[in-house]
Parts: C-alpha cells; sequence; structure tokens
C-alpha cells in the first residue's frame, strides 16, 4: 500500500475557480511534507514545504495545510488560472531511509476557460 | 540557468539496444538521486549518490541498469538489453546534504520510449 494516497485522481475546475487537493499518509516518523508541481513533460517543481509544527504555507495562490496529528494535507488553489494545469504531488519526507521521499501519485488538474 | 539539467530529453530505441542519460546537478550539490516515473504515477526512487559514493539502490534497479558518478559532479544512467517495460521519464535530483529542509531539485527528466 502507498504511504502516500492523495484524491481526487484528476478534477477539471473552470478558469478563476477554486479548487482542494487532498493528501493522506503514513509515514512515520514524519519530517516534512511538499507538495511538488508538475506540468506535463517537466520535472517537479516544489511549491510547498510544512514541517510537525506548522499547520499552513502560503505561495501566492497556493495554500497548503497540514494535520500532523490525523496525517492530512490539503493544497488550495485559489482563483485558477490556465498556467495550473498541471500534476501536484504530494510527497513526505521521514526522518529516516537516507532522505528517501515518499511521493503520492499526484492529483491531475485541468483548468479550463 | 543554474538548475538540474538532463541529455537527452528524449530518447526513442529499440528493444535490447543500450541507452545512457546524463544528469547535471546543481554545481554545489552533493547528492543526487535517479527516479523513474510512468504515466499518472509519482516519481519511484531508484538510486542515489553522496558525492561519488552510490549509497543506495532500490530493488527496481535491476542487473541491467547501472548508475555512476565518477567525480562527484554529473552522472550517468544506462539501461542495457532495453525493454518496453522500461519506457518512462527518467528524473534526476539534487540536493545539498545537511540542510534540514533537505529540498531536491528536480530536472527536466529524460522521456524513454523502446519501440
Amino acid at each position: 500500500k502507498n504511504q502516500v494516497e492523495q484524491s481526487p485522481q484528476s478534477l477539471i475546475i473552470l478558469e478563476g475557480k477554486n479548487c482542494t487537493l487532498q493528501c493522506n499518509y503514513t509515514v512515520s516518523p514524519f519530517s516534512n511534507l511538499r507538495w511538488y508541481k508538475q506540468d506535463t513533460g517537466r520535472g517537479p517543481v516544489s511549491l510547498t514545504i510544512m514541517t510537525f509544527s506548522e499547520n499552513t504555507k502560503s505561495n501566492g495562490r497556493y495554500t497548503a495545510t497540514l494535520d500532523a496529528d490525523t496525517k492530512q494535507s490539503s493544497l488550495h488553489i485559489t482563483a485558477s488560472q490556465l498556467s495550473d494545469s498541471a500534476s501536484y504531488i504530494c510527497v513526505v519526507r521521514s526522518y529516516y531511509g537516507n532522505n528517501r521521499l515518499a511521493f503520492g501519485k499526484g492529483n491531475q488538474v485541468v483548468v479550463i476557460p | 540557468d543554474t538548475g538540474v539539467s538532463q541529455d537527452p530529453r528524449h530518447k526513442i530505441t529499440k528493444r535490447g539496444q543500450n541507452v545512457t542519460f546524463r544528469c547535471d546537478p546543481i554545481s554545489e550539490h552533493n547528492r543526487l538521486y535517479w527516479y523513474r516515473q510512468t504515466l499518472g504515477q509519482g516519481p519511484e526512487f531508484l538510486t542515489y549518490f553522496q558525492n561519488e559514493a552510490q549509497l543506495e539502490k532500490s530493488r527496481l534497479l535491476s542487473d541491467r541498469f547501472s548508475a555512476e558518478r565518477p567525480k562527484g559532479s554529473f552522472s550517468t544512467l544506462e539501461i542495457q538489453r532495453t525493454e518496453q517495460g522500461d519506457s518512462a521519464m527518467y528524473l534526476c535530483a539534487s540536493s545539498l546534504a545537511g540542510q534540514i529542509s533537505y529540498e531536491q531539485y528536480f530536472g527536466p527528466g529524460t522521456r524513454l520510449t523502446v519501440t
């Protein structure tokens, strides 16, 4: 079973609308959680990073939340733009494992005009 | 551009041929990682180096795969006797050991298609 589960697998939203992506993880002990944006045919680019003590982190129109007790994170996209069309990958790092990261499968977001 | 670079960006090869990919990390980064990503999936860890030492290899890295980082700078990933199942995006990432955030910066990837 994957240690990082994301939902929904894919969604289509109208330009200008908001959306929220979910990430549930079982990685333990927890070190940090990142959300990456991956455009088609490109490598992932980090959007936010949160450690155990952080509940929310913003990067422009992207706002990530973390509940370390329930092991859940969300990424909220405000006022979506066409350029937000991408896969959003939740990545969790444990303290152990030689810097090994656990990747979710990604949320595929398509923004339509 | 001082980010992670990969070459080639795309490679089409026939089954049974050998291929080699190159990754140039961010210059001051001493850790380098290789991942494989198939459509609709997140990246899967293959192997990583700290300087020139290969410290960990995934079970996904079969005997047909070999990675090197001879001088602790660029790295190569070779796949021998390619199979159709090797078709994927091969991502390279680098990071700086000792940073508490340990962010890995990804390259653009090499898309391999085995026909």
